[in-house]
């Protein structure tokens, strides 16, 4: 059974700072990995998506990384900023397009 | 980008009472659709998968009699929450899927909050 930690639970940062998300999953048989945005009491917003293939993916500020063999992710922020609060969702796809989430991160930048 | 949309967005029924949140896709035909359920302070957790024109696939420990899913459509899906209870009490999120799209993107939709009283 996959199951993807996410560390660390809860950050806070002044505004500017670069930062980095820690995601790792148990089951290294996977098609894709994913980071996803989750604002207080609304839905997700899909960030970047890894292919099992790929190494990493860039998206302006925020960069992905992937280490299938380790079972490993990373999500940097670079120049955070207030806007940026939020919980960061990892998610991996395994078999049968099951997503399996990790518990997520709570992002806070403090202006 | 593709759009998905839930409605209602939150309810608020009687313990023992059924409750219907719908899920579309607005742009595209989605031959798969999710549903997913996230506690407070907790990940979302897939319940089932539902594909066009058959019967849900149903997670380990989601009860189907429970919770009744209806993919009738290629834009709509329906989860139906039967006699619910305050424990049924949660955050109700809908994905969908397009087959002509890379198979591997889901798009949300952005959730249904349903308290039991």
């Amino acid at each position: 059974k996959q199951e993807v930690t996410q560390i660390p639970a809860a950050l806070s940062v002044p505004e500017g700072e670069n930062l980095v998300l820690n995601c790792s999953f148990t089951d290294s048989a996977i098609y894709n990995l994913q980071w996803f945005r989750q604002d207080p009491g609304k839905g997700l917003t899909s960030l970047l998506l890894i292919q099992s293939s790929q190494r990493e993916q860039t998206s302006g500020r925020l960069n992905a990384s992937l280490d299938k063999s380790s079972g490993r992710s990373t999500l940097y922020i670079a120049a955070s900023q207030p806007g940026d609060s939020a919980t960061y969702l990892c998610a991996v796809e395994s078999s049968g397009s099951r997503l399996t989430f990790g518990e997520g991160t709570q992002l806070t930048v403090n202006p | 980008g593709a759009v998905v949309s839930q409605h209602p967005s939150w309810v608020i029924c009687k313990s023992g009472t059924s409750v219907k949140i719908e899920c579309r896709s607005l742009d595209f035909q989605a031959t798969t659709m999710f549903w997913y359920r996230q506690f407070p302070k907790q990940s979302l957790m897939l319940m089932a998968t539902s594909n066009e024109g058959s019967k849900a696939t149903y997670e380990q420990g989601v009860e189907k009699d429970k919770f009744l899913i209806n993919h009738a459509s290629l834009t709509l899906s329906t989860l139906t929450v039967t006699s619910a209870h305050p424990e049924d009490s949660s955050f109700y999120i809908c994905s969908a899927r397009e087959a002509r799209l890379p198979t591997d993107t889901q798009y949300f939709g952005p959730g249904t909050r349903l308290t039991v009283l």
